[in-house]
């Protein structure tokens, strides 16, 4: 089946540091892989997403790389601030007979101190 | 900016109420979703909808139902709430069927059944 695993939080930073947060999917066929990030008391946004192997997602200095011999897409940005304190989830784009349909991971919460 | 609005932030009912959880987005989408976030077990699909009137079964759709009446609107309803569907609603459009295209996500409604 399609599944997403996602390092369990939370990751405790101070600011500045180089953050990293680590995920694997399982999936069938050719999936687009997401990050979401969900900051306190709100909905899901897109951070970023990538479409096909070897491509990388970007913003606001995150990035991530679609890695499919290893099935990673993993999180990294070089220096995280205290506004980045969230909880992150990545996510695939699996076409489930013709639909489309996002499977998550449980999440990872972020806390950067100052 | 796509824009999904949720009517309702935070709602209380009771066990064994009629509940209805109302979304509409304004980007002419042809796919809404209807997610609910646990802790620890991040989003799960409850249903989803590709076209008006159309509607198919997620991962967890017993107790719920779903409406798609006129396409900027997709209504959740809890025929009989009970206190096991205590959660996070989330609800989400995108713009067709191509797995690479973003999912837009409303602010979500808080509903605790007591």
């Amino acid at each position: 089946g399609n599944s997403v695993t996602q390092m369990e939080g939370p990751v405790t930073l101070s600011e500045e540091a180089f953050l990293t947060i680590n995920c694997t999917y399982t999936a069938t066929g050719y999936p687009s892989l997401f990050w979401y990030v969900q900051y306190p008391g709100e909905g899901l946004q897109l951070l970023l997403k990538a479409t096909k192997a070897d491509d990388k997602g970007s913003n606001k200095g995150f990035e991530a790389t679609y890695r499919k011999e290893t099935t990673s897409f993993h999180l990294e940005k070089g220096s995280v601030q205290v506004s980045d304190s969230a909880v992150y989830f990545c996510a695939l784009n699996v076409m489930n007979t013709g639909f489309q349909k996002l499977v998550f991971g449980t999440g990872t919460r972020l806390l950067v101190s100052p | 900016d796509v824009k999904v609005t949720q009517s309702s932030r935070y709602l209380v009912k009771r066990t064994g109420e009629k509940v209805f959880l109302e979304c509409v987005q304004d980007m002419d989408h042809e796919n809404m979703f209807w997610y609910r976030q646990d802790p620890g077990l991040g989003l799960r699909l409850i249903y989803f909808s590709y076209d008006v009137k159309m509607k198919e079964k997620g991962d967890i759709p017993e107790g719920y139902s779903v409406s798609r009446e006129k396409k900027e609107r997709f209504s959740l309803i809890l025929e009989s709430a009970s206190t096991n569907q205590t959660s996070m609603y989330l609800c989400a459009s995108s713009l067709d069927r191509v797995s690479g295209n973003t999912i837009y996500f409303g602010e979500g409604s808080w509903l605790t059944v007591v």
